[in-house]
């Protein structure tokens, strides 16, 4: 079966400016994760989507972060603006419901906020 | 909330030897999951093995294995006959049964010598 699909790879941005993220889960998983990966450090959940619902964006900077997942597939991360803290490895994964397959990582976007 | 902690920074070992590495967790839960997961310099995380909390019997993959010790709330990875393609960043991670969002280590960067 085909992976979870990010976009872009890498991305440099200055300060202030917008960036967008984008991932494609594995086809049937109805659950889907943006997590935040700071040099150095274990991956921090942003986000969980079940199907086209939010269930758990309790990390998410809301005056900043944004997300969305249309028709319960893709979903789209977007930062604006930046900061120079923003600079990470942002990762998509997704699950089953029933989650017997386990968790399915994408290859992930290194952002760089200069 | 959970967490988990894993104490080992950086670990080497010669090929073909075997290597521990220790995670700790901390939950209220008696129901959940826990997993080894292995993310080289693509990035992308990959399964190296799970563990249902509910099951007594080790998860064993190949050569990767596990020591469940769910009273001392410990979830150790073991690699027999370590291979140079095992060099990676290790991290432990947790979820739920009723929470599927993941919750992870800060990680083990591991480094066969050849």
């Amino acid at each position: 079966e085909a992976g979870v699909a990010q976009s872009p790879r890498y991305k440099i941005i200055e300060k202030r400016q917008s960036v967008a993220f984008w991932c494609n889960p594995i086809s049937g998983h109805a659950t889907l994760y943006w997590y935040q990966q700071i040099l150095g450090q274990g991956p921090k959940l942003l986000i969980q989507f079940q199907n086209n619902g939010v269930v758990d964006d309790s990390q998410l900077p809301k005056d900043r972060f944004s997300a969305e997942r249309l028709k319960g597939v893709d979903s789209t991360l977007k930062i604006q603006p930046a900061k120079l803290e923003d600079s990470a490895v942002y990762l998509c994964a997704s699950s089953s419901v029933d989650r017997m397959g386990g968790y399915t990582f994408g290859s992930g976007t290194r952002l760089t906020v200069v | 909330a959970q967490t988990v902690t894993q104490s080992q920074p950086e670990m080497s070992v010669q090929e073909a030897e075997t290597v521990t590495l220790s995670c700790t967790y901390d939950t209220s839960e008696s129901n959940y999951y826990l997993f080894w997961y292995k993310q080289p310099p693509s990035r992308q995380m990959i399964l190296v093995i799970r563990q249902e909390a509910y099951k007594q019997q080790n998860a064993t993959e190949n050569r990767f294995s596990v020591n469940f010790q769910k009273a001392a709330k410990s979830f150790s990875l073991k690699i027999s006959d370590s291979q140079l393609g095992d060099t990676a960043m290790y991290f432990c991670a947790f979820a739920g049964f009723g929470n599927e969002k993941l919750t992870f280590g800060t990680g083990t960067r591991l480094t066969i010598i050849p």
